[in-house]
């Protein structure tokens, strides 16, 4: 059972652009997820994250929004760049074991100049 | 600061052989988790130790071993090879202060043949 899903395996989007990654989870215990960006040949790279007791947060082009009703959390990146062109892997933990992060499977994104 | 660092990079065994695989992490950081990332599939936790004890340990077998020193830096052991070891193994620390917010070292590329 797969506990967090992310149900587009790729994305492309135009620069300048609005990207939306959507992320979906099943285990209502979560409370802590996170978003991370991944090159080719290299490990992924911590974008931004959110607690379980806010809906929104925000660092420079990137917006993460989690609705705990729906048990799912997106990420906004304004504008696209073709920088932006990498793996996007959503992440969900519990404070119970906070070193532990359940991952999806990752959409892929390109960005087209 | 220095970054995860991962050795080696890439490495060739055959079936049955055992492999140990290091993870040096960020200055300070305390806590390590290993990481197994196949193709076409996210990243699936395999063990997190901190201070040098597993804390938590993902649903690998017996074979899939770690151990972390006093000074931080981690090893993973897999014994007895099999096909389906050939992998990505990624290592991540995570600062005292946010055990939930990863960095990811670059891998090391296992292909068992």
């Amino acid at each position: 059972d797969q506990q967090v899903k992310q149900n587009s395996p790729s994305l492309s989007v135009q620069e300048g652009r609005i990207s939306i990654l959507n992320c979906d989870y099943t285990n209502s215990m979560f409370d802590y997820f996170l978003w991370y960006k991944k090159y080719p040949a290299e490990g992924p790279t911590f974008l931004i994250s959110i607690s379980s007791i806010k809906d929104k947060n925000e660092d420079g082009r990137f917006t993460v929004f989690l609705n705990k009703s729906a048990k799912h959390l997106s990420l906004h990146i304004v504008p696209s760049q073709p920088g932006d062109s990498a793996v996007y892997f959503c992440a969900a933990s519990l404070n119970t074991n906070a070193g532990k992060s359940t991952f999806g499977d990752g959409t892929t994104l390109t960005v087209k100049p | 600061k220095a970054g995860v660092t991962q050795t080696p990079r890439y490495l060739i065994k055959t079936r049955g052989q055992q492999v140990t695989l290091s993870c040096s992490p960020i200055s300070g950081h305390r806590s390590v988790s290993w990481y197994q990332q196949t193709p076409g599939q996210g990243l699936q936790f395999l063990f997190e130790y901190f201070s040098e004890t597993q804390r938590n340990k993902g649903n690998f077998p017996g074979r899939f071993s770690g151990r972390q020193f006093s000074n931080s830096r981690s090893e993973m052991n897999v014994s007895t090879l099999e096909l389906g070891d050939s992998a990505l193994y990624l290592c991540a620390s995570s600062p005292t202060g946010n055990l939930y917010e990863q960095y990811f070292g670059p891998g090391t590329r296992l292909t068992v043949t």
